[in-house]
């Protein structure tokens, strides 16, 4: 059973920091990862998407990378911003339907 | 384009009552999908489809059953509501597995 982790659960950081976002999952036969955030209340939407035969994704401030054979990925977030506060949530598909890990809740101080 | 779309946004129910929550999408996306989000539990899938008049289990369909009929709208019914089944339901969408999904705003439902 695919099982997704979030490290850390909550991240707190002054306006302008870069900063990273992890995510580890147990099954490495997936077939992409997924980043999304979500604001309280509201709900989610997709950030980056990287298939299971690339390495990395770019958006504007955003980066992530995949490390499919330690099943490993990270959200590379540039000089952060206090709009960039929010839940990410990271998830996986392989040949069932995404799985999610639990998040990081991210606070940008100004 | 709307996107996903759910219907109601909000609803309180009372233990035993029935209700049916409407997802529809308008990206004639063949693959979709119910969640749950509870605190500290994350996002969990309760069912699935992958076309028009298939539906597959998640990892805790029980409680709750699904149809299909139509290739844009994906039902989540309750049957019997339980306190346990208040949560925020999300529905989602995609053409297939290995394809982004798009997710709804979300339906908050509240059992007494």
């Amino acid at each position: 059973k695919q099982e997704v982790t979030q490290i850390p659960a909550a991240l707190s950081v002054p306006e302008g920091e870069n900063l990273v976002l992890n995510c580890s999952f147990t099954d490495s036969a997936i077939y992409n990862l997924q980043w999304f955030r979500q604001d309280p209340g509201k709900g989610l939407t997709s950030l980056l998407l990287i298939q299971s035969s690339q390495r990395e994704q770019t958006s504007g401030r955003l980066n992530a990378s995949l490390d499919k054979s330690s099943g490993r990925s990270t959200l590379y977030i540039a000089a952060s911003q206090p709009g960039d506060s929010a839940t990410y949530l990271c998830a996986v598909t392989g040949n069932t339907p995404l799985v999610f890990g639990k998040g990081t809740r991210l606070s940008v101080i100004a | 384009n709307a996107g996903v779309t759910q219907t109601p946004k909000f609803r309180v129910l009372k233990t035993g009552q029935s209700m049916t929550l409407l997802c529809a999408q308008d990206m004639n996306h063949e693959y979709m999908y119910w969640y749950r989000q509870d605190p500290g539990m994350g996002l969990r899938l309760i069912h699935y489809s992958v076309g028009e008049g298939t539906t597959a289990k998640g990892e805790v369909p029980d409680g709750y059953n699904v149809s299909r009929l139509k290739k844009q709208n994906f039902l989540l019914g309750l049957e019997s509501a339980a306190p346990s089944q208040t949560s925020v339901y999300f529905c989602a969408s995609s053409y297939s597995l290995d394809l982004p999904a798009f997710f709804g705003p979300g339906t908050r439902l509240t059992v007494l």
